[in-house]
């Protein structure tokens, strides 16, 4: 099974200011088809999980433009250009490329200073 | 626009069996792959299981592989999941996801429980 590992796992932010969240798998997630299947979930505090960035780079409809993801083979991240409070919450990656099971990481707890 | 509502959630003895269930619109169901996600209090996502488009096959996790069913019924746009001899490690939210590879929907959850 491919683990997904996630730091920090806690991020406290100033309002305003960048913030980045790293996450790392234990083999490539480069398909065969050549797509690489990494997605960042967000969940607020009480709510479902959404989708924020899939297959890396892609950011969902409705989703602002302060969040960006980046990178390849087995090292990516999430970046939040500048933190609003509405960013509050619970941050995951997860892969869909080696499966099943589809595996998440562990989470990254994002709240304010 | 897309829903998925989950329902059939409740207390549950060890041991005991509980059917969740999915009710899905705003898109064609019967063109999308579906999966159940679970989220124990306070801890993180775990995928529990995928069923394909047509229903024909599904896959799950090897925690739940053997006990738990997931199935779908096309013509009624639903999608299930059969939990059999339930532990106490299955308390969970149960959200009902939807995509392959997509994950880019999901409902808001049912709450298992498993309590004597």
């Amino acid at each position: 099974d491919v683990v997904m590992t996630q730091s920090p796992l806690s991020l406290p932010v100033t309002l305003g200011q960048p913030a980045s969240i790293s996450c790392r798998s234990s083999q490539s997630l480069v398909h065969s088809d050549g797509n690489t299947y990494l997605s960042w979930f967000q969940q607020r505090p009480g709510q479902s999980p959404r989708r924020l960035i899939y297959k890396v780079s892609n950011r969902d409809s409705g989703v602002s433009d302060t969040f960006s993801g980046s990178g390849s083979g087995t090292n990516f991240t999430l970046k939040i250009s500048r933190v609003e409070a509405e960013d509050v919450g619970v941050y995951y990656c997860m892969q869909g490329t080696h499966w099943p099971p589809f595996t998440f990481g562990p989470g990254t707890k994002v709240d304010i200073k | 626009q897309v829903q998925l509502v989950e329902s059939g959630g409740g207390v549950v003895q060890p041991g005991g069996s509980l059917r969740l269930s999915c009710a899905a619109s705003g898109f064609t169901f019967s063109g999308y792959g579906m999966h159940w996600v679970r989220q124990a209090p306070g801890k993180g996502l775990e995928w529990v299981a995928f069923i394909r488009s047509d229903g024909s096959i599904g896959w799950y996790a090897n925690s739940v592989k053997g006990r738990f069913t997931i199935s779908r019924d096309n013509s009624e746009n639903t999608l299930y999941l059969q939990m059999n001899s339930l532990r106490g490690e299955d308390a969970a939210v149960y959200y009902c996801v939807k995509g392959t590879r997509d994950f880019d929907n999901w409902g808001q959850g049912t709450l298992v429980t498993v309590s004597s």
